[in-house]
């Protein structure tokens, strides 16, 4: 079944920067879109960030833009949001996941916990 | 960039009730519309793409409709585990925003 398994959050000062990484597994990765998307304490959704397959193409939200940078590797089946200049209000559960474009998010991760404090 | 707005923000309801959530589109997107399930300290669920494309495995008393701007999600018989908070997301056009959410509690 389809897996997506988030690491790299953790407690961060203002101004720093942290990676975090996606394993994912039981789907055809190369073959999909992959999005992250964030939730403040608290709060609704937010969506950050979509890389296409194939070619790579990426987009960002205006609040992380020049900021954050999504990437990927097809051959470790991994998604990365590496992000640097964090900022207190970047506090949120960081969720990976399988973007469908027009049919929407059908699979996501557990989560991490992105504390900027 | 495309605004998604929902209403209630809140709703209360017995087991039983029927409940309708409302979200709208800045601008027209189609019927390239999500709705998914939140409970506390859990991942977000997909219930419905293409606003009324039920998932599978998603009770049959959840249902979408919609085009354009303005969109529905309906549970006909609220049941103790449809607790939880509901968003829509446009997939019309990146970014792929999200409306605030609507908390379904119980009375």
């Amino acid at each position: 079944q389809v897996q997506l398994v988030e690491s790299g959050g953790g407690l961060v000062k203002p101004g720093g920067s942290l990676r975090l990484s996606c394993a994912a597994s039981g789907f055809s990765f190369s073959d999909s879109y992959m999005s992250w998307i964030r939730q403040a304490p608290g709060k609704g959704l937010e969506w950050i960030s979509y890389i296409s397959s194939r070619n790579g193409y990426t987009h960002y939200a205006d609040s992380v833009k020049g900021r954050f940078t999504i990437s990927r590797d097809d051959a470790k089946s991994s998604l990365y949001l590496q992000m640097t200049g964090l900022r207190v209000e970047d506090t949120a559960v960081y969720y990976c996941a399988r973007d469908q474009n027009v049919y929407g998010i059908d699979n996501w991760g557990q989560g991490t916990l992105v504390a900027v404090s | 960039d495309i605004q998604m707005t929902q209403s209630p923000s809140s709703v209360s309801a017995s087991v039983g009730d029927r409940v309708t959530i409302t979200c709208r589109a800045s601008q027209t997107i189609g019927t390239w519309l999500a709705w998914y399930q939140q409970k506390p300290g859990k991942a977000p669920k997909l219930l419905i793409s293409a606003a009324s494309t039920l998932q599978g495995g998603v009770p049959s008393r959840f249902s979408g409709s919609g085009s354009g701007t303005d969109f529905t999600l309906t549970i006909s018989s609220l049941q103790p585990e449809d607790f939880a908070t509901y968003y829509c997301q446009q997939a019309h056009s990146l970014p792929f925003t999200f409306g605030p959410g609507t908390k379904v509690d119980i009375k």
